[in-house]
């Protein structure tokens, strides 16, 4: 189907342990980012791509690592999970470079770490 | 830097009733802005949006207008639906330095609406 997924939609890890979180989009949008969503915070930016091969840091990108091979590709990697990384995570995607271009956002993945 | 701040939640209302969500920003420049609505357990997915001044975005009985004056882009609908209840953000756009561009989002305001 086309559109934007996500996967898993549901993480349950424990902490210290390494875990990546995927999300593809079918539309060939340049721009990608990850945010998460936590009570009280709204949304952060984790890290975003303005290409394939091209990726920069967000407001929160500690203890989070991205990369982009592929331009529909743009998994998220918790190196070494800890609590505080316990949240909604979300993917979007943007087709253009100008800033009236809306995000389409993926369902989320919910990642819990005990 | 630049900023958005929306009205603190949640807006309870009935049916029927007339809503406005207030948003207000900061930005160096000219930025487009956007509203933004999740519904529980979905993601954000576009409502409305505006990319200059006097611009009225308008979408499902929704309406937006950007005031460069005010810096404001406050949303209103003149009859709400249990539907509608959910978390509504506002979010604006501008290009960095170097062509790219970061959306900056409000942190939501949650909208229950009773029958």
């Amino acid at each position: 189907d086309a559109g934007i997924t996500q996967s898993p939609r549901y993480k349950i890890t424990e902490t210290g342990r390494q875990v990546t979180l995927m999300c593809h989009q079918t539309w060939s949008h340049s721009y990608m980012f990850w945010y998460r969503q936590d009570l009280g915070h709204g949304l952060r930016l984790i890290y975003y791509s303005a290409a394939a091969d091209i990726t920069d840091k967000g407001e929160v990108p500690d203890g989070y690592v991205v990369s982009r091979s592929k331009t529909e590709n743009f998994p998220l990697t918790l190196e070494s999970a800890t609590r505080s990384q316990t949240s909604v995570y979300f993917c979007a995607s943007s087709q253009g470079q100008g800033a009236s271009y809306e995000q389409y956002f993926g369902p989320g993945t919910r990642l819990t770490v005990t | 830097g630049d900023s958005v701040t929306q009205m603190e939640g949640p807006v309870t209302l009935s049916e029927e009733a007339f809503l406005t969500i207030n948003c207000t920003y900061t930005a160096t420049g000219y930025p487009s802005l956007f509203w933004y609505v999740q519904y529980p357990g979905e993601g954000l997915q576009l409502l409305l949006k505006a990319t200059k001044a006097d611009d009225k975005g308008s979408n499902k009985g929704f309406e937006a207008t950007y005031r460069k004056e005010t810096t404001s882009f406050h949303l209103e609908k003149g009859s709400v639906q249990v539907s509608d209840s959910a978390v509504y953000f506002c979010a604006l756009s501008l290009p960095l330095s170097g062509g790219s561009y970061i959306p900056t989002f409000g942190r939501g305001t949650s909208l229950i609406v009773h029958p």
